[in-house]
C-alpha cells in the first residue's frame, strides 16, 4: 500500500537547524511530487514547499523563502525537509504528503504520520 | 495569499443527523478555462494525520463513504455529512489549491 514514514521527532535549540525525512513506499517515487506541510499546536495547515521527486524543481512558500530547502533522493524514495535559522514558532508537526508531479498547485491524497519538532533553549 | 475561512468553528451534531458546514475562500478558486473549482476537503482525527475526502470541490476520493459530499463554487463551499457516524468526529479541513495552497482554519465535529 502506498506509505509514507517520517523521521522521528527532534529537540533543536534556537538558530539550529532540522533536516527531516519522508520515505515513499508503495508506488513510482519519481512519477509523483512531495508537499511538505506543518502544524503548530491549535493552528491551521500551513504549506511550507514543493519538490517533483522526477527532476528535483521546487517551490517554496515566501514565508520560508531561504530558511527552507527541500530535496529529494530517488535511490532511496526519499525526500528532504531542512529549516534552519529555528526559532520557538517553529515548533510544529511537519508532514509530508504527496502530489502531483508537474503541478504545485494541487491536493495532497496521501500524508505521513508527521514529525513532531521542538524548539527550545 | 488566499485565505480559507470556515463556519462553524465547532458544531454538534447527533448520531445519524446530517451535518453541514462551510468554507469561504477570499477570491475565486474556480479555473474558467477547465471549470474546475480547486478546492479540497480534509478529515483529521486525533493524533493523526489529515486524510482527504474531497477533491475539485465535489470530487469524493476512493474508498471515502458516499455520506461524505462536497458542494458549491467559486467562494462558497459545503462539506456535508449526511447521516454523521461516531468515526466522524474530527477536525474537517478546506484546502485551495487555485493558487499557493492555503487551508482553513478547520470545523471540529463532535457528537451531541
Amino acid at each position: 500500500q502506498v506509505q509514507l514514514v517520517q523521521s522521528g521527532a527532534e529537540v533543536k535549540k534556537p538558530g539550529a537547524s532540522v533536516k527531516l525525512s519522508c520515505k515513499a513506499s508503495g508506488y513510482t517515487f519519481t512519477n509523483y511530487a512531495m508537499h511538505w506541510v506543518r502544524q503548530a499546536p491549535g493552528q491551521r495547515l500551513e504549506w511550507m514547499g514543493w519538490i517533483n521527486a522526477g527532476n528535483g524543481k521546487t517551490k517554496y512558500s515566501q514565508k520560508f523563502q531561504g530558511r527552507v530547502t527541500i530535496t529529494r533522493d530517488t535511490s532511496a524514495s526519499t525526500a528532504y525537509l531542512e529549516l534552519s535559522s529555528l526559532r520557538s514558532e517553529d515548533t510544529s508537526v511537519y508532514y509530508c504528503a504527496r502530489g502531483e508531479r508537474e503541478l504545485v498547485y494541487y491536493y495532497m491524497d496521501v500524508w505521513g504520520e508527521g514529525t513532531t519538532v521542538t524548539v527550545s533553549s | 495569499d488566499t485565505v480559507m475561512t470556515q463556519s462553524p468553528d465547532s458544531l454538534a451534531v447527533s448520531l445519524g443527523e446530517r451535518a453541514t458546514f462551510n468554507c469561504k475562500s477570499s477570491q475565486s478558486v474556480l479555473y474558467s478555462s477547465n471549470n474546475k473549482n480547486y478546492l479540497a476537503w480534509y478529515q483529521q482525527k486525533p493524533g493523526q494525520p489529515p486524510k482527504l475526502l474531497i477533491y475539485w470541490a465535489s470530487t469524493r476520493e476512493s474508498g471515502v463513504p458516499d455520506r461524505f459530499s462536497g458542494g458549491g463554487s467559486g467562494t462558497d463551499f459545503t462539506l456535508t455529512i449526511s447521516s454523521l457516524q461516531a468515526e466522524d468526529v474530527a477536525v474537517y479541513y478546506c484546502q485551495q489549491y487555485y493558487t499557493t495552497p492555503t487551508f482553513g482554519q478547520g470545523t471540529k465535529v463532535e457528537i451531541k
